[in-house]
């Protein structure tokens, strides 16, 4: 049973497009994260988002929202399309309270902007 | 504010030889201390974890002890395989006024050779 799941794995599109991509978790969990992996491999959150409070990181761009329609799902919608937004993206959920914020994660969605 | 520092990659060793990747962090609480690993394609997996101090997380042969004196964090494996040929990263967890936050160091690339 899959845990964390993202859709699509792969999104290749032309710059100045909008594009969503879709998390969803069957935890139970109460938090949801979104992170963006650059071609470095190096980690930097965006959002995290719990039914009381959405934080964000204050670097992220606000071509990037996140939507969150229900407690198991953490959509990431993005705006205009540029260059630098290619990276992969990859979604998490916790139960911060009770887990010390152990993390688990989904498999990740490349994008690639044209 | 938090960061974790592990040691810069690639790490190339042989079949069966002994792991050593160093991280250590600076926190302004009392964290829990994760490693994660993240093979080719997949998104991160939690290797192990631990929430005090002198905690021993183990998993697939790897450990790890939460050394509060030194703030360090370091994975050790006596014998590795091929088969953990991956990008580990070193996080903390910390309570951060208003939620928990993961923090990743810049993550080590192991490839393990036959």
């Amino acid at each position: 049973d899959t845990a964390v799941s993202q859709t699509p794995k792969y999104l290749v599109t032309q710059m100045g497009n909008d594009k969503s991509i879709k998390c969803e978790q069957n935890l139970g969990h109460d938090t949801m994260y979104w992170y963006k992996q650059d071609s470095k491999k190096f980690l930097k959150i965006m959002f995290s988002y719990n039914n009381k409070e959405l934080i964000i990181n204050e670097t992220v761009p606000n071509r990037f929202s996140p939507k969150s329609p229900d407690k198991a799902h953490l959509n990431l919608h993005i705006n205009s399309l540029e260059l630098g937004d290619s990276a992969v993206y990859f979604c998490a959920s916790s139960q911060v309270e009770t887990s010390r914020n152990e993390q688990f994660f989904g498999p990740g969605t490349r994008l690639t902007v044209l | 504010g938090n960061s974790v520092t592990q040691m810069e990659g690639p790490v190339t060793l042989s079949e069966e030889a002994f792991l050593t990747i160093n991280c250590t962090y600076t926190a302004t609480g009392y964290p829990s201390l994760f490693w994660y690993v993240q093979y080719p394609g997949e998104g991160l997996q939690l290797l192990l974890k631990a929430t005090k101090a002198d905690d021993k997380g183990s998993n697939k042969g790897f450990e790890a002890t939460y050394r509060k004196e030194t703030t360090s964090f370091h994975l050790e494996k006596g014998s590795v395989q091929v088969s953990d040929s991956a990008v580990y990263f070193c996080a903390l967890s910390d309570y951060g006024g208003s939620n928990y936050k993961l923090t990743f160091g810049k993550g080590t690339l192991l490839t393990v050779n036959p």
